[in-house]
């Protein structure tokens, strides 16, 4: 069954660092997105691509975040200087249509220290 | 913005015991859908719902649209220990959203005594 990859699985960094979330979505999906979860909180939205822009984001995602699609396979969030407060675990997740369903990955734990 | 209230927090129940949980919202979705989260894992989709009203029904879940759509619930039938985990609703859509955002509720965390 198709699934959605991401890699790594855990990223610890350096307040100040850059770190670049890397995922596979599912082949054929167009709509592309991450979450954040923090530890024992719920999952939340943090950006929507599709068509290669940013369909939506939300107030967490600041300047600080970017996104991209380098080839036709590849999904990737990047953080340019981490926060203490940016520990989380990464959800890469992507969907076929904007109202469908949309597949989670693992998740990337990433800590800041 | 869009918040979802999803209630009980937790539950502690015996194994061969049902299950009901739920999600509402103060806002219309368009779209509910039920993950699953084992400890260090993505959210699993369980269930999807699509239309006011419907019911749909994976082995031994079910799941209900609600009328009004603010609200949907989640039913685990005869539980079993596997069914342990965090269960979370999402709701999608609704009002100017069209980006297949999701919003998450708080979970629910269910424990099964074999």
């Amino acid at each position: 069954e198709p699934e959605v990859t991401q890699t790594p699985s855990h990223q610890v960094t350096q307040m100040g660092q850059e770190v670049i979330l890397r995922c596979v979505p599912i082949s054929n999906h167009l709509y592309f997105y991450w979450y954040r979860q923090i530890l024992g909180q719920k999952v939340e939205f943090l950006v929507s691509f599709y068509n290669n822009e940013i369909s939506e984001k939300s107030e967490i995602f600041d300047d600080q975040f970017s996104v991209e699609r380098p080839d036709g396979s590849n999904f990737t969030l990047k953080i340019r200087s981490t926060k203490l407060e940016d520990s989380a675990m990464y959800f890469c997740a992507s969907s076929g249509q904007g109202y469908e369903k949309l597949f989670f990955g693992s998740g990337t734990q990433l800590s800041v220290l | 913005g869009q918040q979802l209230n999803q209630s009980p927090q937790s539950m502690f129940i015996q194994e061969g015991e049902d299950v009901s949980m739920n999600c509402t919202s103060s806002s219309i979705f368009n779209t509910w859908l039920w993950y699953k989260q084992d400890p260090g894992e993505g959210p699993v989709l369980l269930i999807a719902l699509y239309k006011a009203g419907e019911l749909t029904s994976n082995g031994r879940l079910t799941a209900q649209f609600g009328i009004t759509r603010k609200d949907s619930f989640l039913n685990i039938s005869a539980s079993i220990p596997s069914d342990v985990g965090i269960y979370f609703c999402a709701g999608q859509g609704g009002g100017s959203s069209n980006t297949g955002k999701l919003i998450f509720g708080q979970g629910t965390t269910l424990q099964v005594k074999p």
